[in-house]
């Protein structure tokens, strides 16, 4: 089976930087995606990296550790419309997409 | 473009009752599944399907069923809604860069 940890919750004020950690087990890794999700509304994509590296988009960076089945999600520039649930997903086949259980963001004044 | 619908956004069954889920895409992908999200538990795989006429089973697929006869639609049916299937319900697709685009949800409640 595949099982992702991510920490429950994290805090941070506005124009901080956050760092989102996710490690996981699973066989036959594809890549690993995140998600952002704010309160009520549906998954929206935000990166997918499926080698070892930083990706960037904007101010969200990806990270992905192969070798340690480790990456991250790194938000710059932090903004209160980033107070929202962070889900990290691997890809352990072609079809399957498995989700982490979340990380909610809180973004302060 | 609508992107990925889903019907009806809310909904109160009783335990025993029996109701279909709809989800429609217009961006022609092959791809299309259903995941379940409670609190505190992330999204969970219920079914999946690669193509019209092709559907397999996900992480929870209990108590559901689902078809595929054209692109367009992927209906998620409960055979007799239960308490423990009060959820929401989201419906996806996924492109060839393995972005997955999700519908806005369908909130069930099982009395």
């Amino acid at each position: 089976g595949q099982s992702l940890e991510q920490p429950s919750e994290v805090t941070a004020v506005e124009g901080a930087i956050v760092q989102i950690n996710c490690t996981y087990q699973t066989s036959g890794f594809y890549g690993l995606s995140w998600y952002q999700q704010h309160d009520g509304g549906a998954p929206t994509f935000l990166s997918y990296n499926a080698l070892d590296g930083l990706e960037e988009t904007g101010r969200f960076s990806s990270f992905l550790s192969r070798s340690d089945s480790y990456g991250y999600l790194l938000l710059q520039e932090l903004q209160m419309k980033d107070s929202a649930s962070y889900f990290c997903a691997v890809f352990s086949g072609y079809s399957t997409l498995t989700f982490g259980k979340g990380t909610m963001l809180l973004v302060s004044p | 473009n609508a992107g990925v619908t889903q019907t009806p956004k809310f909904q109160v069954l009783k335990t025993g009752q029996s109701m279909t889920l709809q989800c429609a895409q217009d961006m022609n992908h092959e791809y299309m599944s259903w995941y379940r999200q409670d609190p505190g538990m992330g999204l969970r795989l219920i079914h999946y399907s690669v193509g019209a006429g092709i559907t397999d089973q996900g992480e929870v697929p209990n108590g559901y069923n689902v078809s595929r006869s054209t692109t367009e639609d992927f209906p998620l049916r409960l055979l007799s809604a239960a308490p423990s299937q009060t959820s929401v319900y989201f419906c996806a697709t996924r492109d060839f860069t393995d972005t997955q685009y999700f519908g806005p949800g369908t909130r069930l409640t099982v009395l």
